[in-house]
């Protein structure tokens, strides 16, 4: 089955800093999903790819895939409180049944 | 994005009990998910509730343990049976979007005492 291996698994950064997450995967990614998590809660669903080199973006969060469609990496922009949480990448497991598999997770802590 | 509801939000239940899970969507959906997430941990596929079916378990799970229901196009119910310790988790119910994304539910913490 697939496995993804994000990292770095904890990141603690200065507010207003830029910071990358990225997700590898061991196998070709039919559809990449990103999500954030607050402590003890539901996911929030911020995008999802499924074209080699395709980019998305939220706000001033920028997620890609890359061409060969193995590697994600989620970017985000100048920082702020409200973008600490958890950030997992999911991938659907079974080409279109959207049963997705998650990655272990960043924890992201901005400091003020 | 659809709406999910789940009941109850926490619970915390003694060894050996059962405890049953709602999940309620604000549209009709074909399939639901529902993922057991331990502490510390990422979030693990236990089955896929479809309407006027089985549902289908992921390796490691069985309907003894985790009987699902799913009544209608709105509505799903996972039990915990015969609870331990080792069950305390967050489960959450999911559904797919109308363009392959995919939406959680808030999530439902059970600890077993």
């Amino acid at each position: 089955s697939q496995e993804l291996e994000q990292s770095p698994q904890s990141l603690i950064v200065q507010e207003g800093k830029n910071l990358t997450i990225n997700c590898t995967s061991s196998k070709t990614l039919y559809g990449l999903y990103w999500y954030k998590q607050k402590y003890g809660e539901g996911l929030i669903f911020l995008m999802m790819l499924q074209k080699g080199g395709e980019e998305k973006s939220h706000e001033k969060i920028t997620a890609k895939l890359d061409e060969k469609k193995q590697q994600s990496s989620l970017h985000i922009t100048a920082s702020q409180p409200s973008h600490a949480g958890i950030y997992l990448c999911g991938a659907d497991d079974d080409q279109g049944a959207q049963k997705l598999v998650f990655g272990q997770g960043t924890r992201l802590t901005i400091n003020p | 994005s659809a709406v999910i509801s789940q009941k109850p939000s926490r619970d915390i239940c003694q060894r050996g009990t059962s405890l049953t899970i709602q999940c309620q969507v604000d549209s009709q959906v074909t399939m639901m998910f529902w993922y057991r997430q331990q502490p510390g941990q990422s979030l693990t596929l236990i089955a896929t509730a479809n309407q006027g079916s089985e549902a289908t378990y992921e390796s490691g799970f069985v309907i003894d343990k985790f009987p699902i229901s799913r009544p209608n196009l709105t509505f799903s119910t996972l039990t915990v049976s015969n609870m331990s310790p080792e069950d305390s988790s967050i489960y959450l119910c999911s559904v797919p979007g109308p363009t392959y994304e995919q939406y959680f539910g808030p999530g439902t913490r059970l600890t077993v005492t």
